[in-house]
């Protein structure tokens, strides 16, 4: 157990639509940063949050966005999916005072489909 | 060409066997992570690597990074089917939090 929940756990959408996936962690984990896992692929670094802000960001287009709430919650927000959106979404999260090294700890994902 | 590759890609082992996964970096690193995934599931650490030379060790798994940070290997010790799973390397490069992962290596143990 890595402390971090995800919702929801699988959700199927269509071409066009929008998602909205979220994470929780355990309590002072004020650093939380988001991965996209094509299958047979490892994680790719989405972005990262911390205090609320968006300090680091991969590869990804303006349409992936994110929020981290004062409780250290989060969200991660896709619009307009596309089919290549379909994988499993991962949260990580890490323990205060580590800054930016120190173990992540992952949720079990949110598996998205596209249609 | 991937800045983090692992090999192999998948292996199977009789259980009791020994069995070693690499991870080959084309840069220096900062720190080198090493996470195991059950299919569709989420990461479970293992073991982090800092310094060049480190050797950590988690009851039958070794993972040591070499001295010019640069490349890590994962070793397991007399295999068994509860070692079954995906087994990831990610790499830190600047300290900035970002992991960039390897495609994984997927080992499966034959009892």
């Amino acid at each position: 157990e890595t402390g971090v929940t995800q919702s929801p756990t699988h959700l199927i959408k269509t071409r066009g639509q929008q998602v909205t996936l979220r994470c929780s962690s355990q309590s002072g984990h004020n650093t939380v940063s988001w991965y996209q896992q094509a299958l047979g692929q490892g994680p790719q670094f989405i972005f990262q949050y911390y205090r609320e802000e968006e300090n680091g960001r991969g590869n990804f287009p303006p349409r992936f966005s994110g929020l981290q709430f004062p409780n250290y919650s989060s969200e991660l927000n896709v619009n307009a999916l596309e089919l290549d959106d379909s994988a499993l979404y991962l949260c990580a999260t890490r323990r205060p005072g580590q800054g930016n090294t120190g173990e992540l700890f992952f949720g079990e994902g949110s598996r998205l489909t596209v249609l | 060409s991937q800045e983090l590759e692992q090999s192999p890609q998948s292996l199977i082992v009789q259980e009791g066997k020994n069995l070693t996964i690499n991870c080959t970096s084309s840069k220096t690193l900062y720190g080198l992570y090493w996470y195991k995934q059950k299919y569709g599931e989420g990461l479970i650490f293992l073991m982090m690597l800092q310094k060049g030379g480190e050797e950590k060790s988690h009851e039958k798994i070794t993972a040591k990074l070499d001295e010019k940070k640069q490349q890590s290997s994962l070793h397991i010790t007399a295999s068994q089917p509860s070692h079954a799973g995906i087994y990831l390397c990610g790499a830190d490069y600047n300290q900035g939090g970002k992991l960039i992962f390897g495609q994984g290596t997927e080992l499966s143990v034959k009892p």
